[in-house]
């Protein structure tokens, strides 16, 4: 069974730093592209960032391009998303997901909850 | 970047009824897309990836058509379970994009 667990999330103040993490379970971790996208409360989905299987790839929305980094331990099966300079637009749930090889999301975690203020 | 247009935003419908949801990229995306229900306090789940193969586990009455720019996702006979908020995705190019949600709502 797909098993993804986020965790890092917290109350951070304007322009502070947070890490967050997603460990994976269940499928070979390292075969997979991962994603994050996060939801703002009471609004819809934005996909933040993608990872390839490797790492070698990364891709980031405009929206936090410059401040948010991506990365992935393949030997310990985590991804985590850096986020830096952090804004009050950027409080969301962040979900990691897992990519189906190049056909989209197919699991996504529970969710972590970053909120932004002073 | 791609667009993605849901419509309508919300939606009543009955238990029993046949329901239609209808996402438009704005260029075209081949079978790219897939579709996401979302229940309230609760992550996505997926089902339909490629515009029409249904994810394992996802109940039959779920179907995904449509190719290009036009597609749909189809309830054939609505159950209770199924009031939630439906999300469209294309995932041709990056950025990867969301349509805008369709609110399912019992009438």
């Amino acid at each position: 069974e797909v098993q993804l667990l986020e965790s890092g999330g917290g109350l951070v103040q304007p322009g502070g730093s947070l890490r967050l993490s997603c460990a994976a379970s269940g499928f070979t971790f390292n075969n997979y592209a991962m994603n994050w996208v996060r939801q703002a409360p009471g609004k819809g989905l934005e996909w933040v960032s993608s990872i390839g299987s490797s790492g070698g790839s990364t891709y980031f929305a405009d929206s936090v391009k410059g401040r948010f980094s991506i990365s992935r331990d393949n030997s310990k099966n985590t991804l985590f998303l850096q986020m830096n300079g952090l804004r009050a637009e950027d409080t969301a749930i962040y979900y990691c997901a897992k990519d189906r090889r190049a056909m989209g999301i197919d699991y996504w975690g529970q969710g972590t909850l970053v909120t932004v203020s002073s | 970047d791609i667009q993605m247009t849901q419509s309508p935003s919300s939606l009543s419908a009955s238990v029993g009824d046949r329901v239609t949801i209808t996402c438009r990229a704005s260029q075209g995306i081949s079978n790219s897309l897939g579709w996401f229900q979302q229940k309230p306090g609760k992550a996505p789940k997926c089902l339909i990836y490629a515009a029409s193969s249904l994810q394992s586990g996802a109940p039959s009455r779920f179907s995904g058509s449509g190719s290009g720019t036009d597609f749909t996702l189809t309830i054939s006979s609505l159950q209770a379970e199924d009031f939630a908020t439906y999300y469209c995705q294309q995932y041709s190019s990056y950025p990867i994009t969301f349509g805008q949600g369709t609110r399912l709502e019992i009438k």
